[in-house]
């Protein structure tokens, strides 16, 4: 079984610019979650989605952070325009149920973005 | 306010030796306790679930005990190897949304 797949891997880009993260979750899973994890610290949740529907983005930054979810598969997260504090790995993550956060949950490699 | 705290200090041992993590937990009543494995530049893996019903739990050399009057939970890997060496992460799922995780503990373990 193939697993999360994300990319890019790494991406630099200057404060202001704008950038987009890709996730291809593991097949047949419902759930799909973005985590943002600073240097030290643990992953935080900025989205989960329950299929192509949004169950929690309150701590998304709604002002300069987006992401969707197309077809209830794929998802993208994108930063426009980024800050220096976006620096950070980038983490796609999915489970199998509608269950939500209880369930075991499959990462992706990350993204770690640079912002310079 | 909630928070989860997981030892910030890099925890040392000898090869063979037993390894005890710590998550404590406050303003939380978690149906469910999580631990993941991290390496460096890779995603977390789980390892282990708890319940809130559950005392203990093992898996292997993982051991994972959970007392929710101490809001505590200790994570334990028996006879330690180099290869256990990573950041270990515990995880909160309150009402069963928005998983939290704790800062994560590094382990060290030497041959």
């Amino acid at each position: 079984e193939a697993g999360v797949a994300q990319s890019p891997r790494y991406k630099i880009i200057e404060k202001r610019q704008s950038v987009a993260f890709w996730c291809n979750p593991i097949s047949g899973h419902a759930t799909l979650y973005w985590y943002q994890q600073i240097l030290g610290q643990g992953p935080k949740l900025l989205i989960q989605f329950q299929n192509n529907g949004v169950v929690d983005d309150s701590q998304l930054p709604k002002d300069r952070f987006s992401a969707e979810r197309l077809k209830g598969v794929d998802s993208t997260l994108k930063i426009q325009p980024a800050k220096l504090e976006d620096s950070a790995v980038y983490l796609c993550a999915s489970s199998p149920s509608e269950r939500g956060s209880t369930d075991t949950q499959y990462f992706g490699p990350g993204t770690r973005l640079t912002v310079l | 306010s909630q928070k989860i705290e997981q030892n910030s200090e890099a925890l040392n041992i000898q090869e063979g030796k037993t390894a005890t993590l710590t998550c404590n937990y406050t303003n939380y009543s978690p149906a469910y306790l999580q631990w993941y494995r991290q390496d460096p530049g890779r995603g977390p893996v789980f390892l282990l679930l708890i319940r809130e019903n559950e005392k203990e739990k093992r898996k292997e050399r993982l051991k994972v005990t959970f007392d929710t009057t101490l809001k505590q939970s200790l994570f334990h890997i028996t006879a330690s190897q180099p290869a256990d060496s990573a950041t270990y992460l515990c995880a909160l799922a309150p009402g069963g949304f928005k998983t939290i995780f704790g800062a994560g503990t590094r382990l060290f373990v030497k041959a």
